[in-house]
C-alpha cells in the first residue's frame, strides 16, 4: 500500500515558482512529512520537514493543510540546477516505516 | 571526512561471487541506514541500525544479504552468491538520533553483477 502519491514528472521554466503536491491520505498522527532532492549519481539530500501548517527554510516552503492528507513543496524562482527528482516521505522515522521512498517527481527546469 | 563515505564507488563482479560494501557514517551519528536504488526507482529500504544493533532489517530481500555494524560506526553490507538482479546503487545514510530528522546520504556504491 503506497503511503504517498506524487506526479511522476513536472516541467517549468527558470525564474518560476514550482509547487509539487504529494498525497498521503493515510497519514498517522505521529507521522512527519519530509522532502528530499536527488541529482543523478548522488544520494538524496534533505530539503525540508514539517508536521502541520507551513514551514519555510532558505531553499523551500512546505505547506500542509489542516487535515494533513496532502502537502505541497514550493520552490521559489527555480533555476536550471533545480532539475532533479523530488521525493515526499511520510512517517515517524526509525526504519522502514519512517523512511520509505516512492518513485518521486522528476522536475525538469527549462531556460 | 565531513560526510558519509561509501566504498567502493563502483564494483563489478561475476554472478555467484561475494561482495562487501562499506559505509563510514558521519562521526557521532548513531543511526545508519542502507538503501538500494535501481535505475528509475526511488531508494528501497534495506536495513536500519541504531548503534550496533539492527533495529529493523525487514527490507533485506533474502538471506544472501547481511549487514553488520560491530562498533556502532562503520557498517558493511555483505552480499553472498550475487545475482544479476542485485545490480543497483547501494546507498548508505546516517542520522543523529534515528527518529525523525535529516538523513545524510553518501554517494552510493554502484554494483554491477555480470
Amino acid at each position: 500500500l503506497a503511503k504517498t502519491t506524487q506526479p511522476i514528472s513536472m516541467d517549468s521554466y527558470e525564474g518560476q515558482e514550482v509547487n509539487i503536491t504529494c498525497s498521503h491520505n493515510n497519514i498517522a498522527t505521529n507521522d512527519y512529512i519530509t522532502w528530499y532532492q536527488q541529482f543523478p549519481s548522488q544520494g538524496p539530500r534533505f530539503i525540508i520537514q514539517g508536521y502541520k501548517t507551513k514551514v519555510t527554510n532558505e531553499v523551500a516552503s512546505l505547506f500542509i493543510p489542516a487535515d494533513r492528507k496532502s502537502s505541497t513543496l514550493s520552490l521559489p524562482r527555480v533555476s536550471l540546477s533545480d532539475t532533479a527528482v523530488y521525493y515526499c516521505l511520510v512517517g515517524e522515522g526509525g526504519g522502514a516505516d519512517g523512511l520509505t521512498f516512492g518513485k518521486g517527481t522528476h522536475l525538469i527546469i527549462q531556460p | 571526512g565531513a560526510g558519509v563515505s561509501q566504498t567502493p564507488s563502483n564494483k563489478v563482479t561475476e554472478k555467484g561471487k561475494y561482495v562487501e560494501l562499506r559505509c563510514d557514517p558521519i562521526s557521532g551519528h548513531t543511526a545508519l541506514y542502507w538503501y538500494r536504488q535501481s535505475l528509475g526507482q526511488g531508494p528501497e529500504f534495506l536495513i536500519y541500525f541504531q548503534g550496533t544493533g539492527a533495529a529493523d532489517d525487514s527490507g533485506l530481500p533474502n538471506d544472501r544479504f547481511f549487514a553488520v555494524r560491530p562498533e556502532g560506526s562503520v557498517s558493511t553490507l555483505k552480499i553472498q552468491r550475487t545475482e544479476r538482479g542485485d545490480s543497483a546503487v547501494y546507498l548508505c545514510a546516517s542520522s543523529l538520533g534515528g527518529g525523525i530528522g535529516e538523513l545524510f546520504f553518501g554517494e552510493g556504491s554502484r554494483l554491477t553483477v555480470l
